[in-house]
Formats: structure tokens, sequence, C-alpha cells
């Protein structure tokens, strides 16, 4: 079936510091790939996306690039906020039963230090 | 349009009652979406709506659990003789969905239940 694997938080960063948060997925056929961010106290919100091979989605100075051959789909910041403190989830879309499904990984928290 | 809301934002009830959540939409989508997050785990899909037709639910949706949209606006996620382990934050969600075409959900902030 379909899944996706992100690594462990909390991450802990200092301000401006890079930001990779990595995640891999396993699909049957050619997902479209999400990461979904959400701060305390709210709902999650979508923060970026690829529908496609080698497309590179980005909003807010956050990357992430559909890598299919390494079923990869890692998020990266080159200088990171206090505010981005949340936890961000990877997600695949599914088109089983034309639902438009999605498959979540288990978050990872992010922690921004002055 | 506020976005999705979701009514009430926690519930504590008592193992073994019943309890029923609200989700109210944006208008305009056509598919509404119910979702199951439990602490330290991703969202885990319970159902969806098509207008007011249910197409799919997940096989974590025991019998206990029923949802309904009666008229393709708001949705009711009913949940019979609550256990400890139905307590989660229940998100809802919805998009607005022609053809293949897909943008994304929008979420609403979640009602978290606590059975005791």
């Amino acid at each position: 079936g379909n899944s996706v694997t992100q690594m462990e938080g909390p991450v802990t960063l200092s301000e401006e510091a890079f930001l990779t948060i990595n995640c891999t997925y396993t699909a049957t056929g050619y997902p479209s790939l999400f990461w979904y961010v959400q701060y305390p106290g709210e709902g999650l919100q979508l923060l970026l996306k690829a529908t496609k091979a080698d497309d590179k989605g980005s909003n807010k100075g956050f990357e992430a690039t559909y890598r299919k051959e390494t079923t990869s789909f890692h998020l990266e910041k080159g200088s990171v906020q206090v505010s981005d403190s949340a936890v961000y989830f990877c997600a695949l879309r599914t088109l089983s039963g034309g639902g438009n499904k999605l498959t979540f990984g288990t978050g990872t928290q992010l922690k921004v230090e002055l | 349009d506020t976005g999705v809301s979701q009514d009430p934002r926690h519930k504590i009830t008592k193992r073994g009652q019943n309890v029923t959540f609200r989700c109210d939409p944006i208008s305009e989508h056509n598919r509404l979406y119910w979702y199951r997050q439990t602490l330290g785990q991703g969202p885990e899909f319970l159902t969806y709506f098509q207008n007011e037709a249910q197409l799919e639910k997940s096989r974590l949706l025991s019998d206990r659990f029923s949802a309904e949209r009666p008229k393709g606006s708001f949705s009711t996620l009913e949940i019979q003789r609550t256990e400890q382990g139905d307590s989660a934050m229940y998100l809802c969600a919805s998009s607005f969905v022609v053809g293949e075409g897909f943008y994304g959900y929008t979420f609403g902030s979640g009602t978290r239940l606590t059975v005791v």
C-alpha cells in the first residue's frame, strides 16, 4: 500500500539555520506530493505541492523537489525563523476510489530558537 | 467565507456515551473529508463525501461511527458508545474538485475528543 516516512523530531535549530526535513514515500503509480504545516492549536495548512517528477514546490521560502528516482520529497529552507516553529507533515495523494485521499507521514516537529 | 469550521473545539465524554461533531465546509466546495489524528501521528482518512453522497469509508470507521452530509453542505460525525481508544483529534477538510483537478484540502481546526 501507500506510505510516507518522515524523519523523527523534534528538530531544534537556531534562527537563520538551514533546514532539511526528510520525506520518502512508497506508492503505486505516480502520486502527487504535499507538505502541510500545523501551528499549535490550528488546523493543517497546505505549504507546498508537486504533481510530477522533478517538479519543485515552493512557498514562504520553503522548497521541496519531487524525486522519483529516490522516491523522496525533502523539505528545505535556507534560513528559518522562530515563527516557523510548527509540525510539518509530508503527504501523498492517491486516486483510490477517486476520492483524492491523502496519506500522511507521522509529522516532524520543528523548534526554532533565538 | 472564513474557511472550514468545526464544532465543538473540545469534547470530554465518559466512556459509553454518544458524541456528535459538526463540520461546516467552505460553501463552494463539493467534497468533504473526515480524518482522525492521534497524538504523535499524522491524520488518517476516515471517510469522504461528494456533495451529499458518502463515497468511501476507511476500515478505521467501525460500526460505531456514522457520518452524514444531508444537504451537501455541513456534515456530522457521530460516535456511539465511545471507547477510550476513540480519543483523538477529528479533522474535517473540504475541497473543490472538477475532473482530475485537485489543489489540496482546506482543513478545519479540528475537534479534540477525550474519552474518560
